[in-house]
């Protein structure tokens, strides 16, 4: 079975500063994993994806991840936080087949001015 | 852009009655699912559908069921409401050839159902 864990529910920083949001994975098969935000009262939105190709990948609003298979890790930054992205961000990870997401307990970002 | 439209934003209802969920999209695709959102636990997969009349239980199934009669349309019913089904509930859509086309699922902005 496939599985996320995100460390940390609630992650605060301070405009400006780097943000870094972590995400480990368990699959026993070569995984595809995602990041997504929720803003408030609004649904889920991609961020980025890894599907095996480059393992940095490059994300919308300056988001990156990189996936480390010998840490099986998917950890989401962005070297300069803005108070926009405050919101709530989800890790989760797919088969090969992408017909199901698992998704981890979600990381909520706090930006102070 | 894909668009997938849950018919209401909030929603009250008493224990016991029976709810209806609808979600809509508007892009041909074949998955459809329903996952409830709660605090500290992320989102829980409910239901999904493969096509038409198909649904396949997911990790959370019980006290709900499912209706896929269109391609576009996927409904999610509680038989007999409770307290303890008071939630956010998101409806996400996906092609069937996602792993080729590189689409992973598109949500909906959600209900948010509370049960008195």
């Amino acid at each position: 079975a496939q599985s996320v864990t995100q460390l940390g529910s609630h992650v605060s920083v301070s405009e400006g500063a780097l943000v870094l949001l972590r995400c480990n994975y368990s699959s026993s098969v070569p995984p595809y994993l995602f990041w997504y935000v929720q803003y408030p009262n609004q649904g889920l939105q991609l961020l980025l994806k890894y599907t095996s190709a480059a393992t940095l990948v490059k994300g919308i609003n300056g988001f990156e991840a990189e996936f480390k298979k010998s840490e099986t890790s998917f950890h989401l930054t962005k070297p300069s936080a803005h108070m926009s992205d405050a919101a709530e961000y989800f890790c989760a990870v797919s088969d090969r087949s992408f017909q199901k997401l698992v998704f981890g307990t979600g990381t909520r970002l706090l930006v102070s001015p | 852009d894909v668009k997938v439209t849950q018919s209401s934003r909030y929603l009250v209802k008493r224990t016991g009655e029976k709810v209806f969920l609808e979600c809509v999209q508007d892009m041909d695709h074949e998955n459809m699912f329903w996952y409830r959102q709660d605090p500290g636990l992320g989102l829980r997969l409910i239901y999904f559908s493969y096509d038409v009349k198909m649904k396949e239980k997911g990790d959370i199934p019980e006290g709900y069921s499912v209706s896929r009669e269109k391609k576009e349309r996927f409904s999610l019913i509680l038989e007999s409401a409770s307290t303890n089904q008071t939630s956010m509930y998101l409806c996400a859509s996906s092609p069937r050839d996602s792993l080729y086309s590189n689409q992973p699922q598109h949500f909906g902005d959600g209900t948010r159902l509370s049960i008195l």
